[in-house]
């Protein structure tokens, strides 16, 4: 079983849906919690950061996480064109180390 | 927001070439840089771990002789694909840790997409 597992999609959403990214996860050692947005032949840009459990909310974006299940979450709302990308979930050990990804969901969004 | 840069952007080498990557943190002094890797609609993986000053970590199955990487000062690392064949054809993106920063403080690279002929 791979540490971090991803659905890899790709998801097709209308614009103005709201759209749900997952993630699970094997190591409970993991403590920080991160999503971040890749467009095509680009470097990931850092969308969220959850330190151990609960949600945090920002914008139209919303991150969860359940310690208990090993599993995260990113809520997008009232998704728009420009959402469309590839999301990579990624988690850390601790602070300053290398980060574990998930392969990432591409997600398209269509006016 | 911090700056990483990342040079070149993209590079086409032959088989048995070497060929540099550099990577830059253009705003902020990182004492540790990550260097992954990404096949096509694959994750990124941990190559090796950069530190300032000292020798490269590498991950387990990375062959440290291939892939060399220096750490120069604290704005820049380079990684060095040696004698590089076809199947090295990939999307190289570092990372910086601003220094004393928490996890959030990781920035990343544009990334540099090598294609071995």
């Amino acid at each position: 079983q791979k540490e971090v597992e991803q659905d890899p999609g790709p998801l097709s959403v209308p614009e103005g849906a709201i759209v749900s990214l997952n993630c699970t996860y094997s190591n409970s050692a993991f403590q920080y919690f991160m999503w971040y947005r890749q467009y095509s032949r680009k470097g990931p840009e850092l969308l969220m950061y959850t330190y151990s459990s609960g949600n945090k909310e920002d914008g139209r974006f919303t991150a969860q996480v359940d310690k208990s299940s090993k599993y995260i979450s990113l809520f997008i709302r009232d998704s728009q064109p420009s959402d469309s990308a590839t999301y990579l979930c990624a988690m850390g050990y601790q602070a300053g180390t290398a980060l574990i990804f998930g392969k990432g969901t591409t997600l398209s969004v269509s006016s | 927001g911090a700056v990483v840069s990342q040079h070149p952007s993209w590079v086409i080498c032959k088989s048995g070439t070497s060929v540099k990557i550099e990577c830059r943190s253009l705003d902020f002094q990182a004492t540790t840089m990550f260097w992954y890797r990404q096949f096509p609609k694959q994750s990124l993986m941990l190559m090796a771990t950069s530190n300032e000053g000292s020798k490269a970590t590498y991950e387990q199955g990375v062959e440290k002789d291939k892939f060399l990487i220096n750490h120069a000062s604290l704005t820049l690392s380079t990684l060095t694909v040696t004698s590089a064949h076809p199947e090295d054809s990939s999307f190289y993106i570092c990372s910086a840790l601003a220094s004393g920063g928490m996890m959030d403080e990781q920035y990343f690279g544009p990334g540099t997409r090598l294609t071995v002929t």
